[in-house]
């Protein structure tokens, strides 16, 4: 299947510093890419979803000031923690929609990030 | 609107027995439906999907499933479970915009 590789896996921060996550997908040109934040143990939650050049969607409930995302080309989307707190520590996984693929949906292997 | 439901947050069967992980799903549009795995730390892989066409639907790793619209089910089954069939598993359901929604989770136990 068609691949989408986040980096960085594992990142460690300081309570109030910014922190990017990025998302690509290597082998084929996403127009749409989606974030999910997953708690231990739990599902994974929708936090937007991203369109190549104009600005994300965010779902009800996500700090669109607090988590940035940016889809600057068909290959890569960013998020950004900013002013990261401990309980913005989680698991985020974003997802790349593979058009000549029926439209199926891969993922990336995630990011844990760790606020300390 | 789409959402998902997994019945079961556990599940164990012994290795060799059959694996049954069931997903009830609700869409307002016919749903993309979808079965996802995830080792500890890892991302997700596709097991499989469904769209459009053969409502059974083979995947991966031997396992199937069957879109039953009469049910609005999509139910996750395999033959003779294999120890590292252990892992979590996500169904989930897309309509027309494809933003993807999850169930909550089965976690399945495989006793040697």
């Amino acid at each position: 299947g068609a691949v989408v590789s986040q980096h960085p896996s594992r990142v460690i921060c300081k309570s109030g510093t910014s922190v990017k996550i990025e998302c690509r997908s290597l082998d084929f040109q996403a127009t749409t890419m989606f974030w999910y934040r997953q708690f231990p143990k739990q599902s994974l939650m929708l936090m937007a979803t991203s369109n190549e050049g104009s600005k994300a969607t965010y779902e009800q409930g996500v700090e669109k000031d607090k988590f940035l995302i940016n889809h600057a080309s068909l290959t890569l989307s960013t998020l950004t923690v900013t002013s990261a707190h401990p309980e913005d520590s989680s698991f985020y996984i974003c997802s790349a929609r593979y058009p000549s693929s029926g439209n199926t949906i891969y993922f990336g292997e995630g990011s844990w990030l760790t606020v300390v | 609107a789409q959402s998902v439901t997994q019945l079961g947050s556990h599940v164990s069967v012994s290795e060799g027995a059959l694996v049954l992980l069931r997903c009830n799903y609700s869409s307002s549009v016919p749903p993309y439906l979808f079965w996802y795995v995830q080792y500890p730390n890892q991302g997700l892989q596709l097991l499989l999907k469904y769209t459009t066409g053969a409502t059974l639907v083979k995947g991966i790793n031997g396992f199937e499933a069957e879109f039953k619209k009469s049910e609005t089910s999509f139910h996750l089954t395999k033959p003779s479970a294999h120890m590292s069939d252990a892992a979590e598993y996500f169904c989930a359901v897309s309509g027309n915009n494809n933003d993807m929604r999850f169930g909550a989770g089965t976690r399945l136990t495989v006793k040697p």
